[in-house]
């Protein structure tokens, strides 16, 4: 069965200080790694996809990596508005479904 | 752009009850879903569809049905609800690039069942 695990659950951050997350993951042939964005009360939305290890991807103050068995979602000198829960996702060969993990909830205090 | 829209936004049911959860989107996309989130539980897939006239199931189907008889709309009927199905619940969409990749999400419902 495919598995996700996020790590940490939660993570204070002051603004501006970098900081990483950990999607770890267990797939029978990965064919992609989903990073999504979720603010409260509402429904997550798309940051990146991610097909093979050693791939990058960024978007304004996050890059996304990918290796064999995790994928690190790196947050350079956050604002307060990157405050929300990041949902890491994984999708095997042949499986019709996303599995998702429980998602690393940052909270940036300006 | 509306992008996918879900109603209502939030109800309350009680055992027994049934009730439809609406989706509809305007993107022209060919992927719907249905996904339900428990709190400190990952997202977990109900039912799917690959265009109209064509429904799956997802992870967790039991004691809900779908139908998809639109591009734009894709429901979600709870027959008999139960605390069971206690939670939020997500529509999203896709293109057709292939199933699962970016989603777009709605707002989401939120349903107790007392």
């Amino acid at each position: 069965e495919d598995q996700v695990t996020q790590s940490p659950e939660a993570l204070r951050l002051q603004e501006g200080e970098s900081s990483s997350l950990n999607c770890s993951y267990t797939v029978s042939g990965l064919r992609g790694l989903f990073w999504y964005r979720q603010d409260p009360g509402k429904g997550p939305e798309f940051l990146f996809t991610l097909y093979s290890a050693g791939e990058e991807k960024e978007k304004e103050r996050l890059k996304a990596t990918l290796t064999k068995k995790e994928s690190f979602l790196h947050i350079t000198a956050p604002k307060p508005e990157d405050s929300a829960t990041y949902l890491c996702a994984v999708q095997a060969y042949g499986n019709n479904r996303l599995a998702f993990g429980k998602g690393n909830q940052v909270v940036v205090i300006p | 752009n509306a992008g996918v829209t879900q109603t209502p936004k939030f109800r309350i049911l009680k055992i027994g009850q049934s009730m439809t959860l609406q989706c509809a989107q305007d993107m022209n996309h060919n992927y719907m879903y249905w996904y339900r989130q428990d709190p400190g539980m990952g997202l977990k897939l109900i039912y799917y569809s690959v265009g109209a006239g064509i429904t799956d199931k997802g992870e967790v189907p039991n004691g809900y049905n779908v139908s998809r008889s639109t591009t734009e709309d894709f429901p979600l009927r709870l027959e008999l609800a139960a605390p069971s199905q206690t939670s939020v619940y997500f529509c999203a969409s896709s293109k057709g690039q292939g199933l699962n990749e970016k989603l777009f999400f709605g707002s989401g419902t939120q349903l107790s069942v007392l």
